[in-house]
């Protein structure tokens, strides 16, 4: 089964530059969630996604960031402009449609804002 | 709200050691407790969950963990560590009553395995 795949892996940008990261979950997985990983913490969720609505983007700072996933299937997380304190990994995960499922996470995009 | 913490940056042990590595979680009802490992540059891969049942879970790679409810921990356990175990490791916490599917994790334990 193929996992969760993301692009870019890597990215340097400038402040006050926009930047867009993809997402495709695994194949048939309804939820799909984006998480911020701040060097040093544990993962934070940004948002999350069943199907191709919003469940939950309570912690996405939302004059930022944007989100869609559009067919249910990818998605792409947006941020424009970029500060200094968005540097991080970017996390995307899918899950079955259960709550006591595990999430599959993908590989991640390290962001580097100069 | 949920949380999760996990007092130990780091862990060392030796190789043939056993090892744990501790959690601790705070929610208001009944909790579905995940561990995830992840190597550099690489996602984190599921390792074991509680759900119900059973308070020991066994795991992928030998390691298993225990579910304490009245000292409201989960902490992560393998009987004999190997240098390859040498990797971050999460702890996280899902509220059942919620419904809410994301996860609150912890600030993760490295793990370092001497040889």
């Amino acid at each position: 089964e193929a996992g969760v795949a993301q692009s870019p892996r890597y990215k340097i940008i400038e402040k006050r530059q926009s930047v867009a990261f993809w997402c495709n979950p695994i194949s048939g997985h309804a939820t799909l969630y984006w998480y911020q990983q701040i060097l040093g913490q544990g993962p934070k969720l940004l948002i999350q996604f069943q199907n191709n609505g919003v469940v939950d983007d309570s912690q996405l700072p939302k004059d930022r960031f944007s989100a869609e996933r559009l067919k249910g299937v990818d998605s792409t997380l947006k941020i424009q402009p970029a500060k200094l304190e968005d540097s991080a990994v970017y996390l995307c995960a899918s899950g079955g449609a259960g709550t006591a499922n595990e999430q599959f996470f993908g590989p991640g995009t390290r962001l580097t804002v100069l | 709200a949920q949380s999760v913490a996990q007092p130990e940056d780091q862990v060392n042990v030796a190789e043939g050691n056993p090892l744990t590595v501790k959690c601790t979680y705070s929610v208001s009802g009944n909790p579905y407790l995940f561990w995830y490992v992840q190597y550099p540059n690489r996602g984190l891969q599921f390792l074991l969950k509680y759900i119900t049942g059973d308070n020991l879970v066994k795991g992928s790679y030998g390691f298993e963990a225990e579910f304490n409810k009245s000292q409201t921990s989960f902490h992560l356990k393998k009987p004999s560590a190997l240098v390859s175990d040498s990797a971050l490791y999460f702890c996280a916490v899902r509220e059942i009553a919620t419904g809410r599917r994301a996860l609150t994790f912890g600030s993760g334990t490295r793990l370092q395995v001497q040889p």
